[in-house]
């Protein structure tokens, strides 16, 4: 399968601020991408679907002006957290893949003070 | 809508025993269906990948099987050890482009 690298694995941001997490093919090209979120002891729930050189789509219920998605390359995706609350806090995972299974990258875990 | 239910919720066994993990989901129009792995706080591990036309994969002490009419999957686990500690996914796939749905997983935990 596709290798994935997310990045960071980890961080610690201030009330207000804006945090990018980035999101890497590193063997696949991908033109499209999947970000989720997963709150703890819960199931991972779809944000957004990344389509490389497109707009991005999100699901019911996710604002689109607070996470931020780019996918200008074939191996590069960013969600960006804008204006962070504590709310946001949570882990999120990237997906890369399709007809022959996905991979999921190993997980920002975004903690929001 | 695809919904997915695994049996147990949570398991706790003594090393050395042999483990049946189950998945039912209720759209059996799958492309394929993926096992994987979640340890605390780290992304997602693929175990096995089966395709529809398949009845089963094995993968060393794993071994995954797909009755995909009845909308059923099986992860046996011989021999188990300490470091299959984890929670288990069965993810069903309609094909790319298609939403995954993810069920909350069987939370393994083996023991000394």
């Amino acid at each position: 399968g596709a290798v994935v690298s997310q990045h960071p694995s980890r961080v610690i941001c201030k009330s207000g601020t804006s945090v990018k997490i980035e999101c890497r093919s590193l063997d696949f090209q991908a033109t499209t991408m999947f970000w989720y979120r997963q709150f703890p002891k819960q199931s991972l729930m779809l944000m957004a679907t990344s389509n490389e050189g497109s707009k991005a789509t999100y699901e019911q219920g996710v604002e689109k002006d607070k996470f931020l998605i780019n996918h200008a390359s074939l191996t590069l995706s960013t969600l960006t957290v804008t204006s962070a609350h504590p709310e946001d806090s949570s882990f999120y995972i990237c997906s890369v893949g399709g007809l022959y299974g996905y991979t999921f990258g190993s997980g920002t875990r975004l903690t929001v003070v | 809508k695809q919904e997915v239910t695994q049996i147990p919720a949570a398991l706790s066994v003594p090393e050395g025993e042999n483990l049946v993990l189950n998945c039912s989901f209720t759209d059996s129009a799958i492309y394929n269906l993926q096992w994987f792995r979640q340890d605390p706080g780290k992304g997602l591990t693929s175990l096995l990948l089966i395709q529809s036309s398949q009845r089963e994969q094995t993968s060393g002490r794993l071994n995954a099987s797909l009755d995909k009419s009845s909308g059923r999957s099986t992860l046996y686990i011989a021999a188990s050890q300490p470091g299959d500690s984890a929670t288990y996914l069965c993810v069903p796939s309609a094909g790319g482009g298609n939403k995954l749905t993810f069920g909350t997983g069987t939370q393994l935990k083996v023991e000394l």
